[in-house]
């Protein structure tokens, strides 16, 4: 069974620039969530979807960022126009969404995004 | 404020070697606690869920337990490996699927 994938593994771009990533969950996972790491800090919670509705997306830092996940597959997440505190490593999640708070959540490589 | 703290940041050990790495956490309401590995350029890979009820659960050479009184919890690496040289990250649940991160323990495993 394929895991979560996302692409591209790296990206970078211009101050001022739009990005977008790609997150696949693993087939027939509900639950699909979006992380983020900026340099020497923790990993931070973005926001999350169950299918196609985005669930809780408080972790989301600004209107520059736009996630979304039509017809419940796979998701993006845009940023427009990305700044350069958008710099870090982006990563997908997914989970089944049949065992509440108690799932895995099986994350994918990331995305490492370097804003100049 | 929901926090996640973990030491050491850094660890060397020799490999066959034991390790401890801690995690105090001050979430509320707790849920449950994870504790991640994570390779370098991979994403983090689950080792243990605990909810309040377990002080304890094991996988392979990997045991990790949980205080929920103290808000502690350690993951215990038995007869380390080349193969354990990486993040292991403290992650805890506060009623919801948002996960609350630690900053991780780099774990380095020398021959």
């Amino acid at each position: 069974e394929a895991g979560v994938t996302q692409f591209p593994s790296h990206s970078v771009i211009e101050k001022g620039q739009t990005v977008t990533l790609r997150c696949d969950p693993i087939s027939g996972h509900d639950n699909l969530y979006w992380y983020r790491r900026v340099m020497g800090k923790e990993i931070k919670f973005l926001l999350h979807f169950v299918k196609e509705s985005k669930q809780d997306e408080s972790g989301m830092p600004n209107n520059r960022f736009l996630a979304e996940r039509t017809g419940g597959t796979y998701s993006t997440l845009k940023v427009q126009p990305a700044e350069l505190e958008d710099s870090g490593v982006y990563f997908c999640a997914s989970s089944p969404g049949l065992a509440g708070f108690q799932e895995t959540q099986y994350f994918g490589p990331g995305t490492r995004l370097l804003v100049l | 404020k929901n926090q996640v703290e973990q030491s050491p940041q850094s660890l060397i050990i020799l490999e066959g070697k034991n390790c401890t790495l801690q995690c105090n956490y001050t979430v509320s309401p707790f849920s449950n606690l994870r504790w991640y590995k994570q390779d370098t350029g991979r994403g983090p890979v689950s080792l243990t869920i605990m909810t309040f009820s377990e002080n304890t659960k094991s996988n392979g050479r990997y045991t990790a337990t949980l205080d929920a009184d103290t808000k502690q919890s350690s993951l215990h690496i038995t007869a380390s490996q080349l193969s354990d040289s990486a993040s292991y990250i403290c992650v805890v649940s506060a009623n919801t699927d948002k996960l609350i991160f630690g900053t991780g323990t780099r774990l380095q495993v020398f021959p």
